[in-house]
């Protein structure tokens, strides 16, 4: 079973640019999140999806950041126009339908993005 | 709102010698509790959970968690370390108030010597 997969791996962009980040959860798996590690401090919270509707987006920083997820598959990040500020890790995570409070999240390897 | 409280950075031990990874947590209702691990260059590992029940968790690799609702710990623990174990651990916390939302720690880095 293939798990998550998040693309690209690394990008590097000048401020004011834009950049999309995907990712794509495990086959079946409803619940989708976004998460974002700055500098080494701890792994926040953006948003949350279930299936295509954004359940919870308390964490995301401002309105250059948009969450999409397509059809209850995929889903993209985009960040427009990116700020210094923006640099981190980013991480999208899948959990299982049904669990949502109980059930483990299984991460993809992440989108690193550093902002010039 | 809540919290989570990684107090070591860094911890260091001996391979073959017991370990401790320490977490504090703060919630509004009862917790749902988690431990991730992440290797270099990976993303993260589910290690194991408290949901409910028994306070001693045991999950992958040997891991063991201890759930103390009167201190509102959740330390990992390892009998005997390995080499291998040398990672970075990150603890995470739910409940009912931000049902979708785990809140996570700074992370421990843990480096286990031969």
């Amino acid at each position: 079973e293939a798990g998550v997969t998040q693309f690209p791996s690394h990008s590097v962009i000048e401020k004011g640019q834009t950049v999309t980040l995907r990712c794509d959860p495990i086959s079946g798996h409803d619940n989708l999140y976004w998460y974002r590690r700055v500098m080494g401090k701890e792994i926040k919270f953006l948003l949350h999806f279930v299936k295509e509707s954004k359940q919870d987006e308390s964490g995301m920083p401002n309105n250059r950041f948009l969450a999409e997820r397509t059809g209850g598959t995929y889903s993209t990040l985009k960040v427009q126009p990116a700020e210094l500020e923006d640099s981190g890790v980013y991480f999208c995570a899948s959990s299982q339908p049904g669990l949502i409070l109980g059930g483990e999240l299984f991460f993809g390897e992440g989108s690193r993005l550093t902002v010039l | 709102a809540q919290s989570v409280a990684q107090p070591e950075d860094q911890v260091n031990v001996a391979e073959g010698n017991p370990l401790t990874v320490k977490c504090t947590y703060s919630v509004s209702g009862n917790p749902y509790l988690f431990w991730y691990v992440q290797y270099p260059n990976r993303g993260l590992q589910f290690l194991l959970k408290y949901i409910t029940g028994d306070n001693l968790v045991k999950g992958s690799y040997g891991f063991e968690a201890e759930f103390n609702k009167s201190q509102t710990s959740f330390h990992l623990k390892k009998p005997s370390a390995l080499v291998s174990d040398s990672a970075l651990y990150f603890c995470a916390v739910r409940d009912f108030t931000n049902a979708g939302k785990s809140t996570f720690g700074d992370g421990t880095t843990l480096t286990v010597k031969p």
